[in-house]
């Protein structure tokens, strides 16, 4: 089946330590990001994605970082910069980076900072 | 500042009934507007958008009205379902360069359909 596979659903982790979470698609879609969502909150963009080796920061980059260095690979890192890191992350996909927007979400991976 | 405004964090409806949810912005340069439907721990979910050149589009129970001059968009679903109990997103498009373009959510707005 054709999708966004993020993992690991859940993930706790201790202040200060760095985290990466993954974000595999196997839809052949040029564009990915990542957002953030928090209780009450709409999505945050924090990385973009419209090309393998190259990414653009979204709205709150700060403490994060990317790589895509494969088409369907767009992992992101928590550093320990994240001032509050505790959070729902969602990855997603696009087949075309025009004006319509249709993304394709994972299912999400929750980060709890210890 | 909030660009993508849901100003009702939640909405009861009786099933069978109308579900209208509401959307403001504050950018008038914005390209298109989407809605996503997402359920608890899971990833928002496509349902339907319109163009801004557009006043209103329809996908079966699902229709969606764009007021330019007033910044407003909703979302209505005739007849309301259980399983269209929710959180709905609205989402608007811009061009950000370099042939990107960008969404902005809004903060969502729960929908409960009373069986």
């Amino acid at each position: 089946d054709g999708g966004i596979t993020q993992s690991p659903k859940y993930l706790f982790r201790k202040e200060g330590q760095n985290v990466t979470l993954s974000c595999e698609q196997n839809l052949n879609h040029d564009a990915m990001y990542w957002y953030r969502q928090d209780p009450g909150q709409g999505l945050r963009l924090i990385y973009y994605s419209q090309i393998v080796n190259d990414f653009q920061k979204g709205d709150i980059a700060e403490g994060y970082s990317v790589s895509r260095e494969k088409k369907e690979s767009f992992p992101l890192t928590v550093t320990s910069a994240q001032k509050n890191p505790t959070a729902f992350y969602l990855c997603a996909s696009s087949p075309r980076p025009g004006p319509t927007g249709e993304l394709f979400f994972g299912e999400g991976s929750r980060l709890t900072v210890l | 500042d909030q660009q993508v405004k849901q100003n009702s964090p939640s909405l009861s409806v009786q099933e069978g009934r109308i579900s209208i949810l509401n959307c403001d912005y504050t950018n008038s340069m914005f390209d298109y507007f989407l809605w996503y439907k997402k359920y608890p721990a899971e990833g928002p979910t496509f349902l339907i958008s319109i163009s801004s050149i557009k006043d209103k589009n329809e996908d079966g129970r699902f229709t969606v009205f764009l007021n330019k001059s007033a910044k407003h968009l909703s979302l209505h679903i005739v007849p309301s379902q259980p399983g269209d109990s929710a959180v709905y997103f609205c989402a608007a498009s811009l061009y950000s360069g370099a042939g990107s373009y960008q969404l902005t959510f809004g903060k969502g707005t729960k929908l409960s359909v009373i069986p």
